[in-house]
């Protein structure tokens, strides 16, 4: 059964950093490209970043303008997605989503950036 | 960049009845290996989203029959034949042609009378 587990989320100050995981079971990870989708409290769903099957190809939203890094561990079937120079409008869920059609998703992980 | 857009974004639906959502792409979503790269997607309630369509009307495993997709190009339609009471959720698409700038829409949230 494919499974896809963030975590790494939590409350954070103005201009902080963290460092998100996403670990994967139940498929051969290094076969798909992965992507990270965020949600604000009771808003839609936004694109992040992407990344492709090797991680040579990597993809961020234009609105992040270099704040957010996306990498990825094959070896250990695992996302990440470091965060830095946060502000209260990345307060969101961070899911993980599997593939070009982003087949499945993890339950994500809430970051909350405030004071 | 594209430009989602879906109507309605709120429907209210007696269970039995047929529902249907629309997805509209500032730019065509058709492919020319013949494929639409617009998908849709269910969030119910408390829940990440779960992919319902592929590809414009490719049901994606384990989604009930009752759900199909069609439409090409700009224009694509989600139809629900019978409404469900665990169809309520908020339902997205979401354009995968011109990566990697995936977009979704604003979502309709479809709830039960």
């Amino acid at each position: 059964e494919v499974h896809l587990e963030e975590s790494g989320g939590g409350l954070v100050k103005p201009g902080g950093s963290l460092r998100l995981s996403c670990a994967v079971s139940g498929f051969t990870f290094s076969n798909y490209s992965m992507n990270w989708v965020r949600q604000a409290p009771g808003k839609g769903l936004e694109w992040v970043s992407s990344i492709s099957a090797t991680g040579s190809y990597i993809f961020y939203a234009d609105s992040l303008k270099g704040r957010f890094t996306i990498s990825r561990d094959n070896a250990k079937d695992s996302l990440y997605l470091h965060l830095t120079s946060l502000r209260g409008d990345d307060t969101a869920v961070y899911y993980c989503a599997r593939g070009r059609s982003l087949d499945h998703w993890g339950r994500g992980t809430l970051v909350t950036v405030s004071s | 960049d594209i430009v989602m857009t879906q109507s309605p974004l709120s429907l209210s639906v007696t269970p039995g009845e047929p529902a249907s959502i629309s997805c509209r792409s500032s730019l065509s979503l058709l492919h020319k290996n013949g494929d639409n790269y617009l998908h849709w997607y269910l969030q119910k309630p408390g829940q990440s989203p779960q992919l319902l369509i592929f590809l414009g009307s490719n049901r994606a495993s384990g989604v009930p029959d009752r759900f199909s997709g069609s439409g090409s190009g700009t224009d694509f339609t989600l139809t629900i034949s019978s409404v469900e009471a665990e169809d309520v959720g908020i339902y997205y698409c979401m354009q995968a042609l011109q990566t990697p700038q995936i977009a979704f829409g604003p979502g309709t949230k479809v709830e039960i009378k």
